[in-house]
């Protein structure tokens, strides 16, 4: 079973700063999709940014960016510049590409201070 | 505007008091789900459904029925809810089960079981 680790609960960062929030994942599949959600005090969750792991290419949706490094089954997130609207909690997840199911890790709450 | 909509967004109830949360959708999906929120877990998924009249148990199902009669709708029913249910629940849906298809989240419902 594929399961999906968040080491960080908490995490802080000073505006404008650049912070790395960790996610390690266990699977057998070769090939899967993994995901980083936010979600805001609103509760909506949001789609960050997605990697396809037969990519070798890291993804990037403008000041995120993620490392993924398949051997490691390592798959951090980079806020590079951070904002008060970055404030939220962040869901690490893997993507079953064999039953299409979303696995999420525990979750880090990232708090950015002006 | 292309959204998943759940109702109600906050509920109050007591043990063994039957209850339904609606979610809905107009995107035309055919996949949808159910997850369920708490602390320190994470999102773990209750149901799915790949097309109408097709459901399937998510990974933690027990406590929960679900019915998928029409595309755009798929409720989640609590026959006796107990407090162990009290969570904070997200409906989602995708075009396809396929993974590498975006879930779109509904803006969650916050359930309290007293």
């Amino acid at each position: 079973a594929q399961t999906v680790t968040q080491s960080q609960p908490e995490m802080s960062v000073q505006e404008a700063e650049t912070v790395t929030l960790s996610c390690t994942y266990d699977t057998s599949e070769s090939n899967y999709y993994l995901f980083w959600y936010k979600q805001p005090p609103s509760r909506q969750m949001i789609l960050v940014i997605r990697q396809e792991a037969y990519k070798q290419q890291n993804a990037t949706e403008n000041r995120f960016s993620v490392n993924f490094q398949k051997a490691a089954k390592s798959f951090s997130l980079k806020i590079s510049d951070s904002q008060l609207g970055d404030t939220a909690m962040y869901f690490c997840a893997f993507g079953s590409s064999n039953t299409g199911k979303l696995i999420f890790g525990q979750g880090t709450t990232l708090q950015v201070k002006p | 505007e292309a959204q998943v909509t759940q109702n109600p967004r906050y509920l109050i109830t007591v043990t063994g008091k039957k209850l339904t949360v609606t979610c809905s959708q107009n995107m035309n999906h055919e996949y949808m789900s159910w997850y369920r929120q708490d602390p320190g877990l994470g999102l773990r998924q209750i149901y799915y459904s790949m097309n109408v009249e097709v459901t399937d148990k998510g990974d933690v199902p027990e406590g929960y029925k679900v019915s998928r009669k029409e595309k755009r709708n798929f409720p989640l029913i609590l026959e006796s809810p107990s407090p162990n249910q009290t969570s904070l629940y997200f409906c989602a849906s995708s075009l396809t089960g396929l993974i590498n298809n975006e879930q779109f989240f509904g803006p969650g419902t916050r359930l309290t079981v007293l």
